[in-house]
């Protein structure tokens, strides 16, 4: 499987500020995603991330609260703008290589907003 | 709605002894089905899935989980569970509708394993 990581790994910041976290790939990818999760809850998709367009946003995210760029077929950014004490929870990238059926995860970026 | 269901936030079991986290799901058709587990900060890591045939699957560090299409059910099992098989596990669902890869998750369970 390949081989994903995230930047940063953790990071505390202040109400009103904006973050952005980074997902690298070490191989071209098919499809990437970011999800959410809560302290103490289950994963919830965001969004997927599309090459050179948009992203498409799960119900409940907007462009304007986390606009998310991939540029390549190998990286992808998140931005969490405006954050508030409520973003605070951890934020995975997922990856689907070729024609597979399984996501995989990195090791997540832990946000915690004062 | 379609949704995944760990009815156990916690199961505890004594090292050595057999183990058994829960899940059911409410996805019509044929979907397929994941398991995945987090350790303490750290990603969420791939175990085993389930897409056609034999309905017993065996996936990473001995786990394997039994498909159960009347029930609707995916339970994830191991024959002999050890203490550093703790952490969070987490079952998942990808609805054949959809037209992408979109996985829903369960609540999660969390296993402890005793010495």
């Amino acid at each position: 499987s390949a081989v994903i990581s995230q930047k940063p790994s953790r990071d505390i910041c202040q109400r009103g500020t904006s973050l952005t976290i980074q997902c690298q790939v070490d191989s071209q990818v098919t499809m990437m995603f970011w999800y959410r999760q809560q302290p103490g809850q289950s994963l919830t998709l965001i969004a997927t991330a599309n090459q050179g367009s948009e992203a498409t946003y799960e119900s409940g995210f907007v462009i304007d609260k986390f606009p998310i760029s991939r540029p390549n077929l190998t990286f992808s950014t998140l931005t969490v703008s405006n954050m508030s004490p409520e973003d605070s929870s951890i934020y995975l990238c997922s990856v689907v290589t070729g024609g597979a059926d399984t996501q995989y995860f990195g090791p997540g970026t832990r946000l915690t907003v004062l | 709605a379609q949704s995944v269901a760990q009815p156990e936030d916690q199961v505890n079991v004594a090292e050595g002894n057999p183990l058994t986290v829960k899940c059911t799901y409410s996805v019509s058709g044929n979907p397929y089905l994941f398991w995945y587990v987090q350790y303490p900060n750290r990603g969420l890591q791939f175990l085993l899935k389930y897409i056609t045939g034999d309905n017993l699957v065996k996936g990473s560090y001995g786990f394997e989980a039994e498909f159960n299409k009347s029930q609707t059910s995916f339970h994830l099992k191991k024959p002999s569970a050890l203490v550093s098989d703790s952490a969070l596990y987490f079952c998942a669902v990808r609805p054949l509708s959809g037209g992408y890869n979109k996985l829903i998750f369960g609540a999660g369970t969390r296993l402890a394993v005793h010495p």
